[in-house]
């Protein structure tokens, strides 16, 4: 069964930084491509962030561009958001998912992360 | 990176069909056939009920079907069940490299 978990979320004030991960099981995590996708409570869905397989090409949405940064740890299957310079426009629930036929195959349950002071 | 248009709302009495609409660019829907649709009911993670344009996942009911023309897709839902009350949402990859979804559709079963 595909387990996706994400951890991470809390409150942080803005300007400051936070870091996600998503742990992975019940499949193949070094050769599927991840996504993370996140969503203003009340609101619709943001595709943020992109890494394939190996790490080698990650692309991200123009809104965290610069601010953000994905990574994944295949050994680990772990994935990783570090988010620095957050705003109040950052507070979401933050979903990673699996790609599969450039679809979210999978998701997790999320992660609340909340920028306020 | 604009998102795609959805209609905010749809809704439908039960066993009628209803159609969603999720219009792009050239650069996006029209671009590729890599359109996928998500199903969220409240308070629960998104579920995908189709990609690339028209395929269900195993599991999805055949009541959902996807299609597209030009730089808009559709999803329709027939013989509507109660169960089927949610958030819609589609999504595109783009020929940028990146992802975007749609703005949303609540569907209300009457």
């Amino acid at each position: 069964e595909v387990q996706l978990v994400e951890s991470g979320g809390g409150l942080v004030q803005p300007g400051g930084s936070l870091r996600l991960s998503c742990a992975a099981s019940g499949f193949t995590f070094s050769t599927t491509w991840m996504h993370w996708v996140r969503q203003t409570p009340g609101m619709g869905l943001v595709w943020v962030s992109h890494i394939k397989s190996d790490g080698t090409t990650i692309t991200y949405a123009d809104s965290v561009k610069g601010r953000f940064t994905i990574s994944r740890d295949n050994a680990r299957n772990t994935m990783y958001l570090q988010m620095n310079s957050l705003r109040a426009e950052d507070t979401a629930v933050y979903y990673c998912t699996t790609d599969g036929a450039y679809a979210s195959t999978y998701w997790g349950q999320g992660t609340l992360v909340t920028v306020s002071s | 990176q604009s998102a795609l248009t959805q209609p905010p709302s749809v809704s439908g009495s039960p066993g009628q069909s209803v159609t969603i609409s999720c219009t792009g660019t050239s650069s996006d829907v029209d671009y590729y056939n890599r359109v996928s649709w998500y199903q969220q009911p409240p308070g629960t993670a998104p579920k995908l009920i189709i990609y690339e344009v028209s395929n269900r996942p195993s599991g999805v009911p055949d009541r959902f079907s996807g299609s597209k023309s030009g730089n808009t897709a559709s999803l329709t839902i027939s013989g509507l069940q109660a169960e089927d009350e949610a958030d819609y949402y589609c999504n595109s990859y783009t020929s940028s490299d990146t992802w975007v979804f749609g703005g949303g559709t609540k569907l209300t079963v009457l």
